[in-house]
């Protein structure tokens, strides 16, 4: 099974400042038809989780572009640019390269 | 609107049985595959099972295989998750999601079940 590990699990920082958040994987996540399924989720306080970045870089729809991913094989980012108030939350890295999918364990971002 | 909408959560008794519904709308449901992710209360998030477009194939994390069965309605817009011989660690709230290749795009806003006697 693939393990995936996000560093770090708590982010404080500062409104208008950049955040980043890692996520490696015990094994590389590129597939056999040459796509690498890394994708981004981020859930709000009582929220259910909402996709931000698919195939390492690719935002979902509506999501502004203040966040960003970027990566490869077995080490990924997801970048905030600039931190609003509507960030707030717990950022989750998921790979369905291989069964059974898996998530980090999660990045709690706060603001300080 | 594209809306992922579960149902069926509840208490359940330890060995006890519950169905999951997910009622799919605003989209061609049997254009995608779905999975069920499931989250312990303050846990994170577990992958729980997945099923394709059609229904023919399945996978199941290890947790669940041989208690747990995808399944879907694509007349009716609807997956299920039937969960058998339940215990307290499958207490969580249960989502259903839209899976366009290798991503989970669209999430309910998910059903609790609490396993406990």
């Amino acid at each position: 099974d693939i393990v995936m590990t996000q560093t770090p699990l708590s982010s404080p920082v500062t409104l208008g400042q950049p955040a980043s958040i890692s996520c490696r994987s015990s094994q590389s996540l590129v597939h056999s038809d040459g796509n690498t399924y890394l994708s981004w989720l981020q859930q709000r306080p009582g929220q259910p989780p909402r996709l931000l970045i698919y195939k390492i870089s690719n935002r979902f729809s509506g999501v502004p572009d203040r966040f960003s991913g970027s990566g490869a094989g077995t080490d990924f980012t997801l970048k905030i640019s600039r931190v609003e108030a509507e960030d707030v939350g717990v950022y989750y890295c998921m790979q369905a390269t291989q069964f059974p999918y898996s998530f980090g364990q999660g990045t709690k971002l706060e603001i300080k | 609107e594209v809306k992922l909408l579960e149902s069926g959560g509840g208490l359940v008794q330890p060995g006890g049985s519950l169905r999951l519904s997910c009622a799919a709308s605003g989209f061609t449901f049997n254009n995608y595959a779905m999975n069920w992710v499931r989250q312990a209360p303050g846990k994170g998030l577990e992958w729980v099972a997945v099923i394709t477009m059609t229904g023919d194939g399945t996978n199941y994390a290890d947790a669940v295989r041989g208690r747990f069965t995808i399944s879907r309605d694509n007349p009716k817009n609807t997956l299920y998750l039937q969960m058998n011989s339940l215990r307290a660690e499958d207490t969580a709230v249960y989502y259903c999601t839209r899976e366009p290749a290798g991503t989970c795009d669209i999430w309910g806003q998910g059903t609790m079940v609490t396993v406990s006697s």
